[in-house]
């Protein structure tokens, strides 16, 4: 059975660093890109990126180039989503998906709320 | 950036009726069509993949097609446990990306 297990929820200032995980199982973790998916309150849900965990290859979504970084460690079969400086703006639900063209399951998603 | 654009934003209907949302594509996204659904506080459901295929275990109700870049999704006899957000996603060219979401009500 594929599943994908999400880190808990994160309360964090403006200006702080976070890395939230996604640990898959139930499948070959390399066979798969998986990526992250932003819900803000109340809102739709955004594409924010993927990456191909064999060889590390990134896509992002160019609303988040430059603002996260998607990576992932194969030996444990988990991918991150990492802020270097967060913003009140970053407050959302993340979620991981596996994508086999486009997302198929999905973690139970990573509440990050975001305020002074 | 293709952009998906859903009709419509919110749908009043009653069990036992036929409801058809409409996606329609800026550009070709080819067959990389989509349908998700999600109800409050959880995470989305596929439904179906390749612009008309079920996912596993999906009731028979919901059903897909498209008419050049518009896609639509189908459900032939509401049941109570379809009230929820629909959305379509395309994965043909990246940025990948979702429509902007369907709120189904109850009438």
């Amino acid at each position: 059975e594929v599943q994908l297990v999400q880190s808990g929820t994160e309360v964090r200032k403006p200006g702080e660093s976070l890395r939230i995980s996604c640990k898959a199982s139930g499948y070959s973790f390399t066979t798969y890109w998986i990526g992250w998916v932003r819900q803000m309150p109340g809102k739709g849900l955004e594409w924010m990126g993927i990456i191909s965990p064999g060889d590390s290859q990134t896509k992002y979504s160019p609303s988040f180039q430059d603002q996260v970084t998607i990576s992932a460690d194969k030996s444990i079969s988990t991918a991150y989503l990492q802020w270097n400086r967060l913003k009140a703006s970053d407050t959302a639900m993340y979620y991981c998906a596996r994508h086999n063209d486009g997302p198929d399951y999905w973690g139970q998603g990573t509440l990050v709320t975001v305020s002074s | 950036d293709i952009q998906m654009t859903q009709s419509p934003s919110s749908l009043s209907a009653s069990v036992g009726d036929k409801v058809t949302i409409t996606c329609r594509a800026s550009q070709s996204v080819s067959r990389y069509l989509k349908w998700y659904q999600q109800k409050p506080g959880k995470a989305p459901k596929l439904l179906i993949y390749a612009v008309s295929t079920l996912q596993s275990g999906v009731p028979l109700r919901f059903s897909g097609s498209e008419f050049g870049t518009d896609f639509t999704l189908t459900i032939s006899s509401l049941q109570p446990e379809d009230f929820a957000t629909y959305y379509c996603h395309q994965s043909y060219i990246p940025p990948y990306t979702f429509g902007q979401g369907t709120t189904l009500q109850i009438k």
